[in-house]
């Protein structure tokens, strides 16, 4: 089956941890991208990657760090430095051509 | 600034009845393109459409239909005849290219509850 994968669904940590979330992608999808959504918010990007080993940091890139060394995988860590990092983080990727994005199922992140 | 807004945060109706939920953009760019989606409760986005800039014909998929005006900036999303399994949180989003990267820019969300 081809799609996006998030691992775990729900993930809790103690403050001062860091933490890394995991994205899989298996459809060959150049670009990929994180955001993060709080209770009653829209989602905000965090960071994103066109393509392997390239990324950029989005609106909201402080306490997190990212890498991209297969085209396949796209994990995303919350560092300690996050302020506020409790939150509903949301993968996703698009194919080359388009400007559609398709989502995974998402990571609920608790820290305290 | 590139800027989508969804003015109402939550609705709540009956079943059958139909509903419409606005988006309003922002955008400096003469192609562009819009989208919608739709977030159940289980969280995941789910991509129900995409607009091009340029194609202001009205589109229509079952219950669903979308109504793009170039000349007011929205592109707004009809349910015909609503069921509670359209309750979910529905995002607009406009497309931003720029040094050879796209995003996507979302409306802060509207929450909709078709009540029985």
């Amino acid at each position: 089956d081809g799609g996006i994968t998030q691992s775990p669904k729900y993930l809790f940590r103690k403050e001062g941890q860091n933490v890394t979330l995991s994205c899989e992608q298996n459809l060959n999808h150049d670009a990929m991208y994180w955001y993060r959504q709080d209770p009653g918010q829209g989602l905000r990007l965090i960071y994103y990657s066109q393509i392997v080993n390239d990324f950029q940091k989005g609106d909201i890139a402080e306490g997190y760090s990212v890498s991209r060394e297969k085209k396949e995988s796209f994990p995303l860590t919350v560092t300690s430095a996050q302020k506020n990092p409790t939150a509903f983080y949301l993968c996703a990727s698009r194919p080359s051509g388009t400007d559609e994005q398709y989502f995974g199922p998402g990571t609920r992140l608790t820290v305290t | 600034a590139q800027k989508v807004t969804q003015a109402q945060t939550e609705i709540s109706v009956v079943e059958k009845e139909d509903v419409t939920l606005d988006c309003v953009y922002e955008t400096r760019d003469t192609t562009y393109y819009l989208f919608w989606y739709k977030q159940p409760p289980s969280g995941e986005l789910v991509f129900l459409i995409r607009r091009n800039s340029f194609d202001e014909q009205n589109e229509i998929s079952g219950r669903y239909s979308w109504n793009f005006q170039k000349s007011t900036s929205s592109f707004n999303f009809t349910i015909t005849a609503s069921q509670v399994v359209d309750s979910a949180v529905y995002f607009c989003a406009l497309s931003v290219r720029g040094q050879g990267a796209q995003k996507l820019v979302f409306g802060q969300g509207t929450r909709l509850t078709i009540n029985p």
